[in-house]
């Protein structure tokens, strides 16, 4: 049982080269996250996604893009790295409920083990 | 909007004693609210969950947290600290049908022997 995972788990980039994380997860999850964490500053949500096509803009979503073409895949890709972009970078995915009124977000997210990025 | 704020980024006990980590949130919404913990090199796992049931919800490895509306906190503790404790623990916010969880900026438990 995969659960979620990420690849690559390193990467070494050259400032303004472009790259794309990949996260898969086998769980039938309806919802999907990239957080980049960053030393004393927790995880910071980068976008998300909802269900297979959608996606939307979290906390510091500038100089990244992601789509979700299959329900199974969250794709993270970055344009033009630049050195602040350096962290680590973990895909996670949950699951809903609706209980009749409005589908919630168990907030039990599953993570993958993670993608350190350095960007030079 | 909500937020969490997680007081002391490292957090030092003897074996055997109390752990306790602290967690204040705040939400315009009625919270739910959750401790995950970081082994190194791994990602983050469930600790334990409040949905707006028991207000003393206990987790997983003897873990326990209290949800207490007055005071806007969610600390954690657990009675009797072990070596494989040590980890990075972040709280986290998120309420009634939202998608998202804020995450603290986490705090360090370190367990001397």
């Amino acid at each position: 049982n995969a659960g979620v995972t990420q690849t690559p788990k390193f990467r070494v980039l050259k400032t303004g080269q472009s790259m794309t994380l990949l996260c898969a997860q086998d769980m039938n999850h309806e919802y999907m996250y990239w957080y980049r964490q960053d030393p004393g500053m927790g995880l910071r949500l980068i976008h998300y996604s909802v269900g297979e096509g959608t996606t939307a803009k979290g906390e510091v979503p500038d100089g990244y893009n992601v789509s979700r073409l299959k329900k199974q895949n969250f794709l993270l890709g970055l344009e033009s790295a630049a050195p602040s972009q350096t962290s680590v970078y973990f895909c996670a995915s949950s699951y809903s409920f609706n209980d009749g009124t409005l589908p919630t977000n168990t907030g039990e997210l599953f993570f993958g083990e993670g993608s350190r990025l350095t960007v030079l | 909007a909500q937020s969490v704020t997680q007081l002391g980024s490292h957090v030092s006990v003897s074996e055997g004693a109390l752990v306790l980590l602290r967690c204040n949130y705040s939400s315009s919404v009625p919270p739910y609210l959750f401790w995950y913990v970081q082994y190194p090199n791994q990602g983050l796992q469930l600790l334990l969950k409040y949905t707006s049931a028991a207000t003393l919800v206990k987790g997983i490895n003897g873990f326990e947290a209290e949800f207490k509306k007055s005071e806007t906190s969610f600390h954690l503790t657990k009675p009797s600290a072990h070596m494989s404790d040590a980890a990075e623990y972040f709280c986290a916010v998120s309420g009634e049908s939202s998608y998202k969880l804020i995450f603290g900026s986490g705090t360090r438990l370190l367990v001397r022997p």
